[in-house]
Parts: C-alpha cells; structure tokens; sequence
C-alpha cells in the first residue's frame, strides 16, 4: 500500500539558509499534518492543512512557512535556518471521509541537520 | 503540565513477557486514541485506533480506553526483541485538520 513519502530523506544545511522540505499524503488523503520531532522528544506539531487552506497551526515558527498544493502535497519552507532547527521533521496525512477522525499515517521524515 | 502524560520509561521485560503501556490525558473533548510504534530515526508506525471508551485488539495488541478515567492502554502479548521500540499514545479532539497530541513515549526494551 502506498505511503506518506517525504522529500528528501536527509538534509544538511548551514545557519541562515533556507530549506524546503516535501510531503506527498497517501492518493485520496486530503489533510497533511508537520511534525518536528528533536532528539529523545515526541512529535510536536507545526501546522496542518486540510482542501489545500490551512486549518491549524501550532509551535511553528515566523520563520517557517507551509502550504498544501491542487495535487495535495505539501511543502515546508523553513528560511533563516538555526542550530536549534536540526530535528526530524515529520508529515502526516489522513482522510477526510473519516470526520477527521481517522487514522493518521506518518511518513519516514526528513532530517535537517544545521551547521 | 502537558495535556498527555506518559512514563518515559525505559521498561526492560524478558522476551514473552506482557508489555503493559499508558497514558493519561486531562482533555476530556478527546475522542480518539492511538498508539505508535517508532524506531529509532525512523517516522511512526500506527498499531491501534480506538475511537471513544472500550477496547480492541488486533493478534498481540490489545487496546483500551476508559475516558471516564481519561486512561488508556496498550498491552502487548508474547512480546518480541523486535518489540523493543519507542510507543507512542496520541488522542484528537475530531475535525478534519485537527492536529494530534502526543504523550512523550515511552522506550520499551525486551531482553531475548
């Protein structure tokens, strides 16, 4: 069964860069969640979208930025890049003929390391 | 305080052993529950999805929620050294777009 695929896998960056970062959801998964996920921590949410709008948004920085595309992807655009940014970033995607309810699937993440 | 706790653990049983996880949350809107498995450096598996009170299972997983309580738990039965992982519990509220709230996880271990 096709998963959650997230771009690229791995990421190396120096401060004040700018990074993006991609998730393609499961075909007919209309809502993606970002997680950011640092060391020995649990997944902490950074915003979601559902139909393209955004729809919640969480401990995600001004200098981050997210949007969901016409083909239901999704891009994470992170400028200004910090030491304190190297995590694993994590994208989610569920269905919404579930209510919103529904299992959520996470993909492999991508890990962003910050020199 | 955080809206979901869980003991971080680590939790050392011998191999066949009953792995017995749990989280407890202060949010009484939550309506969903989950529980998920994750390797190191590797993206959350899902195992369970119960919705409201009861209990389900699924070969050697067993999940139970008592929202009366605002308790659930996950049992794992004849527990394997591929068991050893970090379990993850997380609950929503409901709504498309509704984000996840996670426990912190809790580092299971199992000795062969």
């Amino acid at each position: 069964a096709a998963g959650v695929i997230q771009s690229p896998r791995h990421l190396i960056k120096e401060k004040r860069e700018t990074a993006t970062l991609k998730c393609y959801p499961i075909p007919r998964h209309d809502t993606v969640y970002w997680y950011q996920q640092g060391p020995g921590q649990d997944p902490q949410f950074l915003i979601s979208f559902y139909e393209k709008m955004q729809s919640d948004k969480g401990s995600i920085p001004d200098r981050f930025s997210a949007q969901q595309f016409s083909d239901y992807h999704s891009e994470l655009n992170m400028s200004s890049l910090e030491l304190g940014d190297s995590a694993l970033y994590f994208c989610a995607s569920r269905h919404r003929g579930t209510g919103g309810t529904g299992e959520l699937f996470f993909g492999e993440g991508s890990r962003l390391t910050v020199l | 305080q955080k809206e979901v706790e869980q003991d971080p653990g680590p939790l050392s049983v011998p191999e066949g052993a009953i792995v017995s996880l749990n989280c407890t949350y202060s949010n009484s809107a939550f309506q969903y529950f989950m529980w998920y498995r994750q390797y190191s450096r590797k993206g959350p598996e899902l195992l369970m999805y119960t919705y409201s009170s009861g209990n389900k299972e699924d070969g050697r997983f067993t999940a139970q929620v008592d929202k009366s309580s605002k308790y659930i738990s996950l049992f794992i039965r004849d527990s394997q050294p591929s068991d050893s992982a970090t379990y993850l519990c997380a609950m929503g509220v409901g709504a498309a777009g509704n984000k996840l709230t996670f426990g912190g996880g809790t580092r299971v271990l199992v000795k062969p």
